[in-house]
């Protein structure tokens, strides 16, 4: 079974700085993919990015980038210029390709603070 | 377009006791999905259900049923909650082509 990790409970970020969460994960698969979601207090889970394993490319969204590193099963998601309303709840969650449809293996979760 | 809707939003109930939560999608989406968050274990798959008439199970099913009657509706039913149920639940639903889902607002619920 796939396992997500994040190391980091609680972070915190200046408005307007750049900020890093991790992630790593367990698998033994070669094609699936990756995503980080965003929990903000109002609970409800807000896509941020997606990433497919066989793309070599990082994804980017507006402020927000990824850091695939596939050797090292590594998945981290960069915050530029950060901003009060990204203070929130994020999660790292891990899909298998082929036919596992969309069912998500989730981390514990990173809780960022974005102070003023 | 409402996207995933879910009733109700917070739920009390006493150990012992039955009810339904219910979840609905209006994308047309074939894959939908009921997950329970607890703190500091993320979210975890209960069931799913890749279309009509087709469910199964996910990582933590004890305790929970579900049935797909229609594309749009896949409702959660507990049987006789117990206190080890008190959670937020999310339903969610996707293309089955595409990887990401779509979740509803959440329902809290308390099992006293």
């Amino acid at each position: 079974a796939q396992t997500v990790t994040q190391s980091q409970p609680e972070m915190s970020v200046q408005e307007a700085e750049t900020v890093t969460l991790s992630c790593t994960y367990d698998t033994s698969e070669s094609d699936y993919y990756l995503f980080w979601y965003k929990q903000p207090p109002s609970r409800q889970m807000i896509l941020v990015i997606r990433q497919e394993a066989y793309k070599q490319q990082n994804a980017t969204e507006n402020r927000f980038s990824v850091n695939f590193q596939k050797a090292a099963k590594s998945f981290s998601l960069k915050i530029s210029d950060s901003q009060l309303g990204d203070a929130a709840m994020y999660f790292c969650a891990y899909r298998s390709g082929g036919t596992s449809y969309g069912k998500l293996t989730f981390g514990q979760g990173t809780i960022l603070t974005v102070h003023p | 377009n409402a996207g995933v809707t879910q009733t109700p939003k917070f739920q009390v109930l006493k150990t012992g006791q039955s009810m339904t939560l219910q979840c609905a999608q209006d994308m047309n989406h074939e894959y939908m999905s009921w997950y329970r968050q607890d703190p500091g274990m993320g979210l975890r798959l209960i069931h799913y259900s890749v279309g009509a008439g087709i469910t199964d199970q996910g990582e933590v099913p004890n305790g929970y049923n579900v049935s797909r009657s229609t594309t749009e509706d896949f409702p959660l039913r507990l049987l006789s909650a117990a206190p080890s149920q008190t959670s937020v639940y999310f339903c969610a639903s996707s293309p089955l082509d595409r990887g990401e889902q779509y979740f509803g607002p959440g329902t809290r619920l308390t099992v006293t």
